[in-house]
């Protein structure tokens, strides 16, 4: 079955910072990788996905790549805000089987020092 | 619009007893996924239902069950209570099943004493 690693577990930036955060996937079959943001007492939130037949996707101050060679993707966040500080999980799933379970990482928590 | 929906939020039970979670999709939507989430970590996949017919299943033991009623919403029961089963179980609620986009209820906070 699918495994999704998530590195690094921690990451503390300043303020105004970029972040950005690993997924290692390894199935190859993969092609569905969303990002979810959960804040304390929460469920997860959706914030940003792609898709296998695309390499990158930007919304705003959120951006993720892909690298299907490699089997990793990354989620890029620009002029981090103090509202940021969460936990970020990965996942990946294959769409177009007979259902589309999700296989997350561990999470990592970020943390932006005002 | 309303976004999916759990109940209770917060539950305290007994080793051996039994329990029945609740959730409501977001309208339109036909597919409800169960997830675990043991603290710490990620979601983990216990069930999936679309049309009131289970797509998938996790490996999770046979006391977890769960349905699909018509009107979408899903029930999860956990028979047999463990310590280990102390988590937040979450709610997933997708259109079609198939495709990936799954957007998460609020959770239910279960502890087993």
């Amino acid at each position: 079955g699918e495994n999704v690693e998530q590195h690094p577990s921690t990451l503390s930036v300043q303020e105004g910072d970029s972040a950005v955060i690993k997924c290692t996937y390894s199935d190859s079959a993969s092609n569905y990788f969303p990002w979810y943001k959960q804040e304390l007492g929460k469920g997860p939130q959706l914030i940003i996905d792609i898709r296998s037949n695309v390499g990158e996707k930007k919304d705003q101050r959120i951006a993720v790549t892909l690298n299907k060679t490699a089997k990793h993707f990354s989620l890029h966040i620009t002029e981090t805000q103090p509202e940021d500080s969460a936990v970020y999980f990965c996942a990946a799933t294959k769409e177009s089987g007979a259902n589309s379970k999700l296989t997350f990482g561990k999470g990592i928590t970020l943390s932006v020092r005002p | 619009d309303a976004g999916v929906t759990q109940s209770p939020t917060h539950l305290i039970k007994t080793r051996g007893q039994h329990v029945t979670l609740r959730c409501s999709p977001i309208s339109g939507h036909k597919s409800v996924s169960w997830y675990q989430q043991v603290l710490g970590q990620g979601p983990q996949f216990i069930f999936q239902y679309y049309e009131k017919e289970e797509r998938g299943r996790g490996n999770f033991p046979d006391r977890f069950s769960a349905r699909q009623f018509p009107n979408y919403s899903s029930e999860l029961n956990v028979n047999a209570l463990l310590l280990g089963d102390s988590a937040l179980y979450l709610c997933a609620s997708s259109d079609t099943g198939t495709r990936g986009e799954q957007y998460f209820g609020p959770g239910t906070r279960l502890t087993v004493t």
